[in-house]
């Protein structure tokens, strides 16, 4: 049973445009989320988080939304740019410290 | 600053074979993490260190083993690879004072078994 499901595996969008990337979850005892952002080649590197007592977090072009009743998530990146193309994860917390991780989104962002 | 540091970066290895994928990072952070990632798929956790001395499973830890050497180090062996264990793997570490801290990733090892 997959806890964190991201059920968008590709977006593109053109440049200058919103980006909007999706993730769902089913352990309600999951209390924090966070986005990591993958190039090839390369590991994953931390975007953006957002603590289950908050509904809205952000930072620049980046912002989160948590809707904690429909245990739904989503990242919006404002305006969108070529380098960010990369794939997107999502992941959840609970007080234990461990992540689980979603399949990820691969964005493109055309010119 | 080199941040968390995996070596190999590319190893390919026969059924049966076994070897050890080393990971170092220099943040002084207590946690460490292995994951496995399949094409098409988001991480998944092998095995953890939550401190020094300590060590627990994750997700899919058969067919490995974990050492936390020191605080820095923290290893993972394969010591009978199969097919099913080609992957990329991805050691990572965080503060652990606090649930909430981002994790920080190396480059991966990408290991294929034939």
């Amino acid at each position: 049973d997959q806890q964190v499901k991201q059920n968008s595996p590709s977006l593109s969008v053109q440049e200058g445009r919103i980006s909007i990337l999706n993730c769902d979850y089913t352990n309600s005892m999951f209390d924090y989320f966070l986005w990591y952002k993958k190039y090839p080649a390369e590991g994953p590197t931390f975007l953006i988080s957002i603590s289950s007592i908050k509904d809205k977090n952000e930072d620049g072009r980046f912002t989160v939304f948590l809707n904690k009743s429909a245990k739904h998530l989503s990242l919006h990146i404002v305006p969108s740019q070529p380098g960010d193309s990369a794939v997107y994860f999502c992941a959840a917390n609970t007080n234990a410290g461990k992540s689980t991780f979603g399949d990820g989104t691969t964005l493109t962002v055309k010119p | 600053n080199a941040g968390v540091t995996q070596t190999p970066k590319f190893q390919v290895l026969k059924t049966g074979q076994s070897m050890t994928l080393q990971c170092a990072q220099d943040m002084n952070h207590n946690s460490m993490y292995w994951y496995r990632q399949d094409p098409g798929m988001g991480l998944r956790l092998i095995y953890y260190s939550a401190s020094e001395g300590t060590t627990d499973k994750g997700e899919v830890p058969n067919g490995y083993n974990v050492s936390r050497l020191n605080k820095r180090e923290f290893s993972l062996r394969l010591e009978s690879a199969a097919p099913s264990q080609t992957s990329v793997y991805f050691c990572a570490s965080s503060d652990g004072a606090e649930y909430n801290q981002p994790q920080h990733f190396g480059d991966g090892t990408r290991l294929s078994i034939l």
